[in-house]
């Protein structure tokens, strides 16, 4: 069975750092992309970024490049975010999900963690 | 990037009932689309993916249908566990991986 589980939400200041990661068992992990979908309090859902299976190539969306950095450690079976100069509109529930089909990023997400909370507040 | 709408906001049904949700892409998206259904305090749980295929252990009840830009998840004869919210995502045209704003299932 998959398992994906997040860690690492805190309250933040604004203009701080956090990393979370993401411990994954259940499935080959060098065999499938993973990515991270947020969520802010009663809104929903946004696509942050995406890690290829290798971790050779990333995306991320317009509202945290340069910011977010994603980056998977293959032989610990952990995905990881970096994230830097934290705003206000960065707070939300950070979920981890993993590709449905093996070594392609274009996919659905058939796995998801249960999340974890990032505050932004001063 | 592709901007992704769904209709209605709400729907509001009783149990046994069958639900009609929409998603419509602002450019065509083929065959590239996913529904995900959200429980409250939940994650999402991938329900459809390439428009019409049931991920594993999705109930018959629940199907996709649709191309291009307009797209439907019918849910026929509604169970109590069924009403939640529902998201639709392309991953077409990337990046981004854009998804709707949901529909809300609330029991009538």
């Amino acid at each position: 069975e998959v398992h994906l589980l997040e860690s690492g939400g805190d309250v933040v200041q604004p203009g701080g750092s956090l990393r979370l990661s993401c411990a994954a068992s259940g499935f080959t992990f060098t065999s499938f992309a993973l990515t991270w979908v947020r969520q802010a309090p009663g809104k929903g859902l946004e696509w942050v970024s995406v890690i290829s299976a290798s971790g050779e190539k990333s995306w991320s969306a317009d509202s945290v490049q340069g910011r977010f950095i994603i980056s998977r450690d293959n032989s610990n079976s952990t995905l990881y975010l970096q994230m830097n100069n934290l705003r206000a509109d960065d707070t939300a529930v950070y979920f981890c999900a993993k590709a449905s089909e093996r070594r392609t990023v274009a996919v659905p997400l058939d796995s998801w963690g249960q999340g974890t909370l990032v505050t932004v507040s001063s | 990037e592709i901007v992704m709408t769904q209709s209605p906001a709400t729907l509001s049904l009783s149990p046994g009932e069958r639900a009609s949700l929409s998603c419509r892409a602002s450019q065509t998206v083929p065959f590239n689309l996913a529904w995900y259904q959200q429980r409250p305090g939940q994650a999402p749980r991938l329900l459809i993916y390439g428009v019409s295929t049931r991920a594993t252990g999705i109930p018959s009840r629940f199907s996709g249908s649709g191309s291009g830009t307009e797209f439907t998840l019918t849910i026929s004869n509604l169970q109590s566990e069924d009403f939640a919210v529902y998201y639709c995502q392309q991953y077409n045209d990337w990046p981004p991986y854009t998804f709707g704003q949901g529909t809300r299932l609330e029991i009538k």
